[in-house]
């Protein structure tokens, strides 16, 4: 069965970094596009970034551009999300997402991403 | 960035109807049509609907959906406490080559 499992989320100060990643399973990775999307505590869903089955197409909320960059090791089927400048406004569970753009059929469980200092 | 605009909240009684609604623009919801996603709390998102009305496997006949020009409605029959969650609807935005979410609904079972 198709398991997205989201990792490296945790409590880090504003203005340093992170990276999360997305281990894929149950399907073949290098066939699908992937997602990131977020929710803040208490809030409702925002998409981050996506990025095609290859790499090669990628796009951002204005709310990340400049700051995080989405990227996929296919032979490795894991998904990356390379977070810089953080702020606290970056504050939410991150979660990993397959399917076509606006329809994500599968999700992973989530990781927290906490900026404080 | 564009957005989709839902209801806050909309509350109905068990074994009743609820139509939830979803409205974008002609870059979005009119032209790339609308996914419905249900969120229980604590829980990741879980997919209803994509495209408009293609409902996954697994999913309950009681939704359904639909869309008529820039809005997209998700329909609920017979309402059962478990149906009590947030909604939300998503797609792509062709212009802005962004994806969007609505805020999301607040369906409360009475």
């Amino acid at each position: 069965q198709v398991q997205l499992v989201e990792s490296g989320g945790g409590v880090v100060q504003p203005g340093r970094s992170l990276r999360l990643s997305c281990a894929a399973s149950g399907f073949t990775f290098s066939s699908y596009t992937m997602h990131w999307v977020r929710q803040a505590p208490g809030k409702g869903l925002e998409w981050v970034a996506v990025i095609s089955y290859d790499g090669s197409n990628k796009y951002y909320a204005d709310s990340v551009k400049g700051r995080f960059t989405i990227s996929r090791d296919n032979s490795k089927n894991t998904m990356y999300l390379q977070m810089n400048s953080l702020r606290a406004e970056d504050t939410a569970v991150y979660y990993c997402a397959r399917g076509p753009p606006g329809g994500y059929e599968h999700w992973g469980q989530g990781t927290l991403v906490t900026v404080s200092s | 960035q564009a957005g989709l605009t839902q209801p806050p909240s909309v509350s109905k009684g068990l074994r009743q109807t609820a139509t939830l609604t979803c409205t974008g623009n002609s870059n979005n919801v009119g032209n790339q049509g609308a996914a419905w996603l249900q969120q229980h709390q604590g829980h990741p998102p879980k997919l209803l609907f994509y495209r408009n009305n293609n409902r996954p496997s697994g999913i309950s006949e009681r939704f359904s959906a639909s869309r008529s020009g820039n809005t997209a409605s998700l329909t609920i029959t017979g309402l059962q406490p478990e149906d009590e969650a947030d909604y939300y609807c998503s797609t792509w935005d062709s212009s802005l080559s962004v994806g969007v979410f609505g805020g999301g609904t607040k369906l409360t079972v009475l």
